[in-house]
């Protein structure tokens, strides 16, 4: 069972690059989202999506972009690197939102320097 | 505004000694309540959730959870901790007008042998 895949594991950027964080489910969950992960400050939520087609922004949106265009992937795109975007990023997908179990990819550690 | 509170953002206990962790809520409405743990490098886990009816709730790996709504608290516990428990412990509420969970800061379990 693959669940949630997210690519690449580790990244290493130079600020002002850009790139991909890719999410995929083979759940056929609806709802899907995308967390970073920092020291001292638990689970903030970026992006998020309730379905294809739909997206919206979470606590923390700037400096990242999300499209959903199918039920499966749910790409976060960094246009331009930053050095406070050094993180973990966590992808997340379930069946209906916060009243089910979110499931977790493995995360993705990305350090812009 | 949802919010969630995890006191301790450091405990240590020894192998065989019981645990408790806690959390506490700010929801309006009745809470959908739930604790992911995170091994390191890892991914997080459910490990238990609470929408509704009885309230101690049983999850995996021995732990347990009371959600007390006079107290705005979901405290998780283990009777009995062992090795393989130290890892990072999330609360979580979810049930907002879009389905998002928000998450604690975090609280890290070590074990003393």
């Amino acid at each position: 069972n693959a669940g949630v895949t997210q690519t690449p594991k580790f990244q290493v950027l130079k600020t002002g690059q850009s790139m991909t964080l890719q999410c995929a489910q083979d759940m056929n969950h609806e709802y899907m989202s995308w967390y970073r992960q920092d020291p001292g400050m638990g689970l903030r939520l970026i992006h998020y999506s309730v379905g294809a087609g739909i997206t919206d922004q979470g606590e923390v949106p700037n400096g990242y972009n999300v499209s959903r265009s199918t039920t499966e992937d749910f790409p976060l795109r960094l246009l331009s690197a930053a050095p406070s975007q050094t993180s973990v990023y966590f992808c997340a997908s379930s069946y209906a939102g916060s009243n089910t179990e979110a499931f977790f990819g493995q995360g993705t550690r990305l350090t812009v320097v | 505004a949802q919010s969630v509170t995890q006191p301790d953002i450091h405990i240590t206990v020894s192998e065989g000694a019981s645990l408790e962790l806690r959390c506490n809520y700010s929801y309006g409405a009745t809470p959908y309540l739930f604790w992911y743990v995170q091994s390191p490098g890892q991914g997080l886990q459910l490990l238990l959730k609470y929408f509704s009816g009885d309230t101690l709730v049983q999850g995996i790996k021995g732990f347990e959870a009371e959600f007390k709504r006079s107290q705005s608290s979901f405290n998780l516990r283990k009777p009995s901790v062992h090795w393989s428990d130290a890892a990072e412990y999330f609360c979580a509420v979810g049930g907002g007008s879009q389905g998002n969970l928000i998450f604690g800061k975090g609280t890290k379990l070590s074990v003393k042998p």
